[in-house]
């Protein structure tokens, strides 16, 4: 079972809707983040929280919002999506601090979002 | 700006053979780390391993093996005796922290890897 943990695993809406993604982590990390992989293109980074606190943000369109309540838990708030947006979103998680930051991201199994 | 490069889109081998999956990547950083990431049809991505960059010693673990060379940048996956298990996306990614904290992994567009009877 991953230690990162991702609902739902599928998700249709329409380009009106809102609807949210949601990643709890139980590894003790503290810092999450969002990536959306398209098909026939990288992996793209969206969000990155450390504790907390949002550090990053690639130019991401503001119908995405990202929410950290907490170092366990993220979100992610989408609203007016268009059909380009449909993807498999994966959160991860990872140990960041003085010694212990290897760079390695713990990953959840993704939320298959098809937008109609 | 950092950039890893996997020319092999796709690979198709019989079972038993071996496979290398090839990764070349750009940094301006003298310090960083150098990742393969498994993603079987579940879509999870599972680390595989990671690599400090003043290590350059080869590592195997079991069937896997990694190369890596710094003087021509590349970090090469190596699986012996190939199984049909194996089949999945493999990618190569390159790490760089954040000024804010956390790290920022950026990943080339991965090999599909096919293993047939």
């Amino acid at each position: 079972e991953t230690g990162v943990t991702q609902t739902p695993r599928h998700l249709v809406m329409g380009m009106t809707n809102k609807k949210s993604l949601k990643c709890e982590q139980h590894l003790g990390h503290n810092a999450m983040y969002w990536y959306k992989q398209s098909a026939k293109k990288p992996l793209e980074l969206m969000f990155v929280y450390s504790l907390e606190e949002r550090v990053e943000n690639n130019s991401v369109p503001s119908r995405f919002s990202p929410e950290c309540p907490n170092s366990s838990h993220l979100f992610l708030h989408l609203h007016t999506l268009q059909p380009e947006d449909s993807a498999l979103y994966l959160c991860a998680s990872s140990q960041d601090g003085l010694g212990m930051n290897t760079g390695e991201l713990f990953f959840g199994e993704g939320s298959r979002l098809t937008v109609l | 700006a950092q950039k890893v490069t996997q020319a092999q889109t796709e690979i198709s081998v019989v079972e038993k053979e071996d496979v290398t999956l090839d990764c070349v990547y750009e940094t301006r950083d003298t310090t960083y780390y150098l990742f393969w990431y498994k993603q079987p049809p579940s879509g999870e991505l599972v680390f595989l391993i990671r690599r400090n960059s003043f290590d350059e010693q080869n590592e195997i673990s079991g069937r896997y093996s990694w190369n890596f060379q710094k003087s021509t940048s590349s970090f090469n996956f190596t699986i012996t005796a190939s199984q049909v298990v194996d089949s999945a996306v493999y990618f190569c990614a390159l790490s760089e922290e954040l000024t804010g904290g956390g790290n920022k992994l950026t990943f080339g567009t991965g090999t599909q890897l096919k293993v047939e009877l």
